[in-house]
């Protein structure tokens, strides 16, 4: 049971670069979610969406990019990547954006923009 | 606007004893659900507890418990029996169905179990 894949696990850009994190989930899940962990913070929701072809924008969505073609993958684009985008960033699903529904995750993808 | 604190931001614990970390919330949303996830070094999130605003009883889930004070507008959970591998970030977060899905989280207490 795979769950949430998320890849690369780790990736270094150059300031202005750009790139795609992957995310795919095998749950059947209709809520599918980008969150960005930066030290000393609790996460932050950079985009979300509740099912295919239907995404928005959470506190943090500047410098990215979503789209959900499909239920199961749910991509993350860096336009042109920035220092301040360093971070550690996390896929999440869950079958419902219900206020009980737990989030399950994928392992992390640690970027980091020189 | 919906808010989580977490207070405590490192907790040293001796292993066997229970440990209590502290999550406060702020929303003005009757409907409400509050999560603890903890994060080891490996870095994957874990999901340890929920409980709904509705719910009658505080929630329980092996070692751990939800200490819930609505009144308080606060939700400690408790570790009973503290083991080594307990050593690890722990997330309080709260869903708020007004606030479009998101789940908004704490800073995190860093716990770690002497042993």
């Amino acid at each position: 049971n795979a769950g949430v894949t998320q890849t690369p696990k780790f990736q270094v850009l150059k300031t202005g670069q750009s790139m795609t994190l992957q995310c795919a989930q095998d749950m059947n899940h209709e809520y599918m979610s980008w969150y960005r962990q930066d030290p000393g913070m609790g996460l932050r929701l950079i985009h979300y969406s509740v099912g295919a072809g239907i995404t928005d924008q959470g506190e943090v969505p500047n410098g990215y990019n979503v789209s959900r073609s499909t239920t199961e993958d749910f991509p993350l684009r860096l336009l042109s990547a920035a220092p301040s985008q360093t971070s550690v960033y996390f896929c999440a699903s869950s079958y419902s954006p219900g206020r009980g529904e737990k989030l399950f995750f994928g392992s992390g993808t640690q970027l980091s923009v020189l | 606007a919906q808010k989580i604190t977490q207070t405590q931001p490192g907790m040293f614990v001796q292993e066997k004893e229970a440990v209590t970390l502290d999550c406060t919330y702020d929303t003005s949303d009757p409907s409400y659900g509050l999560f603890w996830y903890k994060q080891p070094s490996s870095g994957e999130m874990i999901f340890l507890i929920y409980q709904g605003s509705y719910d009658q009883q505080n929630a329980t889930e092996g070692r751990y418990s939800l200490n819930f004070q609505k009144a308080r507008k606060s939700a400690n959970l408790v570790i009973s029996a503290s083991q080594l591998g307990d050593s690890a970030m722990y997330f309080c977060a709260m869903r708020d169905t007004d606030s479009n899905y998101q789940l908004i989280w704490g800073a995190g207490t860093k716990l770690i179990i002497k042993p």
